[in-house]
């Protein structure tokens, strides 16, 4: 247990839906990320939030829109992805400063 | 731009094994390096990490040293259990990137009793 939670765990849609993942931190820390994981690919970052702002966004397609309403929370949108979006789907904070990030477990999405 | 390049796994040994995975690393200046795992399951935990040259990271029975002259930082353990079995991964932060990691592929370790 890292201290930072993601929901649902497992998410299965088809291509018209919209969903959202969840993420919450209970560590104090003022540093989000949204990561990517593929089989076969390097972990890929997609979204950091520092103090709640977006400080890097890595060329990600509109399909996925985060929202950062504090601190402590960090959600994903999800519309209209393509079955290449399928992977695991990681988020983690960071102390303000700090170097270690702490990863939650990642939710498994798969796009039909 | 900044990579790190592991060696591709699986790596698959015995129980009480020696395990060496490589590392290395392109970065400008001086980065901090990091070996991270990945037990089925769950998310990344931080293994071990070094901040400068020469600095040896250990945990766990795990142990990786800095490098510099050969930008390497090669992930080491002396006797393997099966509990080890996971993804580990090597990645850097440089000084001036914020909290932003560089991650290798991962290599995966399969342990056999």
């Amino acid at each position: 247990e890292t201290g930072v939670t993601q929901t649902p765990r497992h998410l299965v849609m088809g291509m018209t839906n919209k969903k959202s993942l969840k993420c919450e931190q209970h560590l104090g820390h003022n540093a989000m990320y949204w990561y990517k994981q593929s089989a076969k690919k390097p972990l890929e970052l997609m979204f950091v939030y520092s103090l709640e702002e977006r400080v890097e966004n890595n060329s990600v397609p509109s399909r996925f829109s985060p929202e950062c309403p504090n601190s402590s929370h960090l959600f994903l949108h999800l519309h209209t992805l393509q079955p290449e979006d399928s992977a695991l789907y990681l988020c983690a904070s960071s102390p303000q400063g700090g170097d270690e990030q702490y990863f939650g477990p990642g939710t498994r999405l798969t796009v039909t | 731009g900044d990579s790190v390049t592991q060696m591709e796994g699986p790596v698959t040994l015995s129980e009480e094994a020696f395990l060496t995975i490589n590392c290395t690393y392109t970065a400008t200046g001086y980065p901090s390096l990091f070996w991270y795992v990945q037990y089925p399951g769950e998310g990344l935990q931080l293994l071990l990490k070094a901040t400068k040259a020469d600095d040896k990271g250990s945990n766990k029975g795990f142990e990786a040293t800095y490098r510099k002259e050969t930008t390497s930082f090669h992930l080491e353990k002396g006797s393997v259990q099966v509990s080890d079995s996971a993804v580990y991964f090597c990645a850097l932060l440089r000084n001036n990137a914020g909290n932003m990691l560089t991650f290798g592929g991962g290599t995966r370790l399969m342990v056999k009793p």
